[in-house]
């Protein structure tokens, strides 16, 4: 059982480059979740996928698209880096239950725009 | 969510109990309190919620207060692996669990 796991680890682009960060999880998990987070920074949500093939914005989804595949995979593009792109980006699936506000994070993806 | 104020950081000598505390008095009655955790480079790591009641399990304990406007997350004999940033939310009215993160309080663990 992998959990959320995350493809690259790192990346490097050059500005105006394209690229696509893949997540998957092996939870069975409905909803899965975008979230970049810059130094000294908390977390910020990019955008979510409540179900397959359903998605919505978060709090800084400019910039950004995202692709609910299937229900394991869910992943994020950048059509055109830019610099203010630079971060770390993590991926999360939540656990089903009322309540539950339980996520569980892949290790994350380190991408730096030049 | 409501508003959560925790200290920016806090020390803990390994062994002892560490105690991190989180004020949201603004919280509403259906929104729960949760506990994160992001160790260095790592993604967060959830370690337990509540409404009103207090809860224990493998990782740490949670108080909450009576009123509900404060609680402690108790970590009871902190180790070196403790040190992190802690994240205290405040949540419950968000149709798609959503979780909203602050700055959290980084906690050190010293030998």
């Amino acid at each position: 059982n992998a959990g959320v796991t995350q493809t690259p680890k790192f990346q490097v682009l050059k500005t105006g480059q394209s690229m696509t960060l893949q997540c998957a999880q092996d939870m069975n998990h409905n909803s899965m979740y975008w979230y970049r987070q810059d130094p000294g920074m908390g977390l910020r949500l990019i955008y979510y996928s409540a179900s397959e093939g359903t998605t919505d914005k978060g709090e800084v989804p400019n910039g950004y698209n995202v692709s609910r595949l299937n229900k394991r995979e869910f992943s994020l593009r950048l059509e055109s880096a830019a610099p203010s792109q630079t971060s770390v980006y993590f991926c999360a699936s939540r656990r089903e239950g009322v309540p539950s506000y339980e996520q569980y994070f892949g290790p994350g993806t380190r991408l730096t725009v030049t | 969510d409501a508003k959560t104020t925790q200290p920016p950081s806090m020390d803990c000598a390994e062994g002892r109990a560490a105690n991190l505390p989180c004020n949201h008095s603004t919280i509403s009655g259906n929104e729960y309190v949760y506990w994160y955790r992001q160790i260095h480079s790592q993604g967060p790591q959830y370690i337990i919620h509540g409404l009103k009641n207090n809860e224990t399990n493998e990782m740490a304990s949670l108080i909450i207060t009576e009123d509900r406007k404060s609680s402690t997350l108790i970590l009871p004999h902190a180790t070196l692996r403790d040190t992190a940033v802690y994240y205290c939310i405040a949540t419950g009215d968000s149709g798609y669990s959503t979780l909203t993160f602050g700055k959290g309080t980084m906690l050190l663990v010293s030998p």
